[in-house]
């Protein structure tokens, strides 16, 4: 069956560390992957989307790394603010249509300490 | 990018009633989405809502249980019909733009008791 995992359902880290977050996924083969974070009470804000044949995109402190080989997503934060502290979502795009539905994974909850 | 209005944030209602959730996008788009967020669950879509026609339905949802409305481009309504505690969720309305990624409503926090 399909399945996306997100490796752990809560991280907490110190306040200038990195925050690595894992999406793994069995049985898709996305042309896209994205991530997502979502504060409570909020819906999701869109972060990072990254191609099938891109190893790595970075925007600011996140970056993102996708093995299509291993069916992984990494996400990173680098030097962390209790800022980021919230929920990070990834979501797989499956098909060759822009702006349709995505397969959203539970989350990782982030907490960062000061 | 695409702002999201999704009304009302929160309700706590009855077994056996139903509630009409409204979103209303800030421009014209072609797709809207409805996903439901349960307790520690991922987003799970609801329906697909495009103008002029019926939505589609995704595994596990009947229109009888959530009739969805999309009157223009810009406004579509869902409705949680006969509810019992299991619907107690938040409901999320969302957009694409044409590009690859999606716009979130606020979501509505729905509790039934």
């Amino acid at each position: 069956s399909q399945k996306i995992e997100q490796n752990s359902e809560a991280l907490n880290i110190q306040e200038g560390k990195t925050a690595t977050l894992t999406c793994n996924y069995t049985n898709y083969s996305p042309a896209y992957l994205q991530w997502y974070r979502q504060d409570p009470g909020r819906g999701p804000v869109f972060l990072l989307l990254i191609r099938e044949n891109e190893k790595e995109k970075r925007k600011e402190r996140l970056k993102v790394t996708f093995d299509t080989t291993l069916k992984q997503s990494l996400f990173h934060i680098t030097a962390s603010q209790p800022a980021d502290s919230a929920t990070y979502l990834c979501a797989l795009d499956n098909t060759n249509q822009a702006g349709t539905a995505l397969i959203f994974g539970k989350g990782t909850t982030l907490s960062v300490s000061s | 990018s695409a702002v999201i209005s999704q009304k009302p944030s929160r309700d706590i209602c009855q077994r056996g009633t139903s509630l009409t959730i409204q979103c209303q996008v800030d421009s014209q788009v072609t797709m809207m989405f409805w996903y439901r967020q349960q307790p520690g669950q991922s987003l799970t879509l609801i329906a697909t809502a495009n103008q002029g026609s019926e939505a589609t339905y995704e595994s596990g949802f009947v229109i009888d249980k959530f009739p969805i409305s999309r009157p223009n481009l810009t406004f579509s309504t869902l409705t949680v019909s006969n509810m019992s505690p299991e619907d107690s969720s938040i409901y999320l309305c969302s957009v694409g733009t044409g590009r690859r990624e999606l716009f979130f409503g606020s979501g509505t926090q729905l509790s039934v008791l």
